[in-house]
């Protein structure tokens, strides 16, 4: 049972614009999204996170929307640089619980 | 500051052998976990240690045990090694539990055969 689905595996975007990363989640306990950012041969790195108490959420060219009642986030990249292109995996957790549940990933490649 | 380390980066093992991953953090996180990452798959929890002296299993915790040596380190077992276990393995820890920002060590890549 897929609790946190990343619908598209990759994606390829020119660079200068913008990419949406989408992520559906079905447990409605969860309440605190993050986005993860994975290099080849490296561990994942934090991107950036939202509390169910808002809907967006902005750090610099990255910003994260949050539908509830969609039980939908997306990822915005804005412009989309070379240095972007990695794997991207959406993670949801509720308070209280002491785990996070990771999607499956969507790559991306954001062509010079 | 190291953050995670994680030894070895690879390793090829033979069915039915055994062999412990090894992870540490400079961080003073009292949250730690390990995670296999597969095609297709994500990242799926095996085991976690929520604060020392704890551990819980995750999502795919069969084949797998696991130890708090003490704040600092979390170590992998696997004792009898199959090749349903070839897969990345990272290990990541946290100050609080849960929604906490978690950061993960470089990985370790293992093969069975």
């Amino acid at each position: 049972d897929q609790q946190v689905k990343q619908n598209s595996p990759s994606l390829s975007v020119q660079e200068g614009r913008i990419s949406i990363l989408n992520c559906d989640y079905t447990n409605s306990m969860f309440d605190y999204f993050l986005w993860y950012k994975k290099y080849p041969a490296e561990g994942p790195t934090f991107l950036i996170s939202i509390s169910s108490i808002k809907d967006k959420n902005e750090d610099g060219r990255f910003t994260v929307f949050l539908n509830k009642s969609a039980k939908h986030l997306s990822l915005h990249i804005v412009p989309s640089q070379p240095g972007d292109s990695a794997v991207y995996f959406c993670a949801a957790s509720s308070t209280g619980y002491q785990k996070v549940t990771f999607g499956t990933g969507t790559k991306l490649q954001v062509i010079p | 500051n190291a953050g995670v380390t994680q030894t070895p980066k690879f390793q090829v093992l033979k069915t039915g052998q055994s062999m412990t991953l090894q992870c540490a953090q400079d961080m003073n996180h009292n949250s730690m976990y390990w995670y296999r990452q597969d095609p297709g798959m994500g990242l799926r929890l095996i085991y976690y240690s929520a604060s020392e002296g704890t551990t819980d299993k995750g999502e795919v915790p069969n084949g797998y045990n696991v130890s708090r040596l003490n704040k600092r380190e979390f170590s992998l077992r696997l004792e009898s090694a199959a090749p349903s276990q070839t897969s990345v393995y990272f290990c990541a820890s946290s100050e609080l539990r849960g929604v906490d920002t978690q950061y993960f060590g470089p990985g370790t890549r293992l093969t069975v055969l």
